[in-house]
């Protein structure tokens, strides 16, 4: 089976501007998690989708927004960018909703807000 | 909600030798713990992961054990290698669904 893919892999934006992310989980997955990585702050979980749904969030902004299609494929938007959400992030996609189910990470998409 | 804290920050030993990263929980009901390896550029991969219901798991050189009453679990790697080197995480899930909270990782190198 084919990974879990990002895209755009890099991506510069000013502040105030949006941005939007990609990420195909691998095939047959329902869940995708994604999470911000920086080296102040380490990884950071932002919101879980299941089944278009959003299950679980973490404790970011309301800029910070997603959505899950049917086919299980996902984005996440931020709006208003500021120069702290430079970072690096990552999705995660699992076979099912239940706790304890591997996450296979995808490669990323590095975000540099100038 | 839940917090992990995990470590050594940096951990240097030479070939040959064990290392031993350890984090501890806050949080109860947290059920499933795993560890991910990082190399420089790369995604994070799961190298081994551990169940509530069980206290010590092995794949090959990668161990983990997990003590409930304490809210800590451990990875060790023994007869390390120099392909080794990477930042190790570990996470705990304690929710409904797949919200990992991760540790804030160690930087290991082996030298050989």
């Amino acid at each position: 089976k084919a990974g879990v893919t990002q895209t755009p892999r890099y991506l510069i934006k000013t502040r105030g501007q949006q941005v939007t992310l990609s990420c195909s989980p691998i095939s047959g997955h329902r869940s995708v998690s994604w999470y911000q990585q920086t080296p102040g702050q380490g990884l950071q979980f932002l919101f879980e989708y299941f089944s278009e749904t959003q299950r679980n969030k973490g404790n970011f902004p309301g800029r910070f927004s997603g959505r899950q299609f049917s086919n299980s494929r996902s984005e996440m938007n931020v709006s208003t960018l500021e120069l702290g959400d430079s970072a690096l992030y990552l999705c995660a996609s699992s076979e099912t909703g239940g706790s304890g189910n591997e996450q296979f990470f995808g490669p990323g998409t590095r975000l540099t807000v100038l | 909600g839940e917090n992990v804290e995990q470590h050594p920050s940096t951990l240097s030993v030479q070939e040959g030798d064990s290392a031993v990263i350890k984090c501890t929980y806050s949080d109860s009901a947290s059920n499933y713990f795993p560890w991910y390896k990082q190399e420089l550029g790369k995604r994070p991969q799961l190298i081994i992961d551990i169940r509530s219901n069980v206290g010590e798991k092995k794949d090959q050189r990668i161990a983990v054990t997990l003590n409930k009453t304490a809210k800590h679990f451990s990875l060790h790697i023994t007869e390390t290698q120099p392909e080794d080197s990477a930042v190790y995480f570990c996470a705990a899930s304690s929710e409904y669904g797949n919200k990992l909270v991760f540790g804030a990782g160690t930087i290991l190198r082996v030298k050989s």
